[in-house]
């Protein structure tokens, strides 16, 4: 166990359907992030939320839209995707300041029919 | 950010020393130099971390030249559970460091 827990862990969805991702760490750090792994790429950081910003990739489309309601709990709200979004989705968490390590969720594997 | 380069993939045999090295020629003096290890369908695992010269933990060594322009993960006497993704990071210790990116890695295959 990592300190991060994701749920749920597998997730099939519409195109046209409206779920999300859930985060929550457990390790009293004050910054967390979303990464998007597709199969057999590299992984894509997505959002970053931090006690002082919030940091977006500006290739992320809209339809994928993160919320941070306090610095223990991480969303990531989906609608209207699309099958190429299907992916491993990963959580992390990082202490902050000096040597970033980042503690990472099992994730949720992604499908959109 | 720096960029890394690492081998697309490695194999070895179980009891053997692994050396994955990381190049990073454009590593800026406040970045330190993580590495992850990473399972099928799980998340990243924090394995080693250091700034400069040689690293040792429980689980590997992380060697680093003076120039810092690469990197050595060694991994003493692998197993068949070592088989995995390794990736190398460079980033700096904090502000920017919320833009920590991943390369490719390296696909490690340890043979029985």
């Amino acid at each position: 166990e990592t300190g991060v827990t994701q749920t749920p862990r597998h997730l099939v969805m519409g195109m046209t359907n409206k779920k999300s991702l859930k985060c929550e760490q457990h390790l009293g750090h004050n910054a967390m992030y979303w990464y998007k792994q597709s199969a057999k790429k590299p992984l894509e950081l997505m959002f970053v939320y931090s006690l002082e910003e919030r940091v977006e990739n500006n290739s992320v489309p809209s339809r994928f839209s993160p919320e941070c309601p306090n610095s223990s709990h991480l969303f990531l709200h989906l609608h209207t995707l699309q099958p190429e979004d299907s992916a491993l989705y990963l959580c992390a968490s990082s202490r902050g300041g000096n040597n970033e390590k980042l503690f990472f969720g099992s994730g949720t594997q992604l499908s959109v029919l | 950010l720096a960029k890394t380069t690492q081998p697309i993939s490695m194999d070895s045999y179980e009891g053997q020393e692994v050396n994955i090295t990381c190049s990073h020629n454009n590593i800026a003096t406040n970045d330190y130099i993580t590495w992850y290890q990473q399972f099928p369908s799980q998340g990243p695992r924090f394995i080693i971390q250091g700034y400069k010269t040689k690293v040792t933990n429980e689980v590997a060594s992380l060697f680093i030249p003076a120039d810092r322009k690469s990197s050595t993960l060694s991994l003493p006497r692998v197993s068949l559970s070592d088989t995995a993704v390794y990736y190398c990071l460079v980033g700096a210790p904090s502000g920017s460091a919320r833009q920590l990116t991943f390369g490719s890695g390296t696909q490690l295959t340890v043979l029985p």
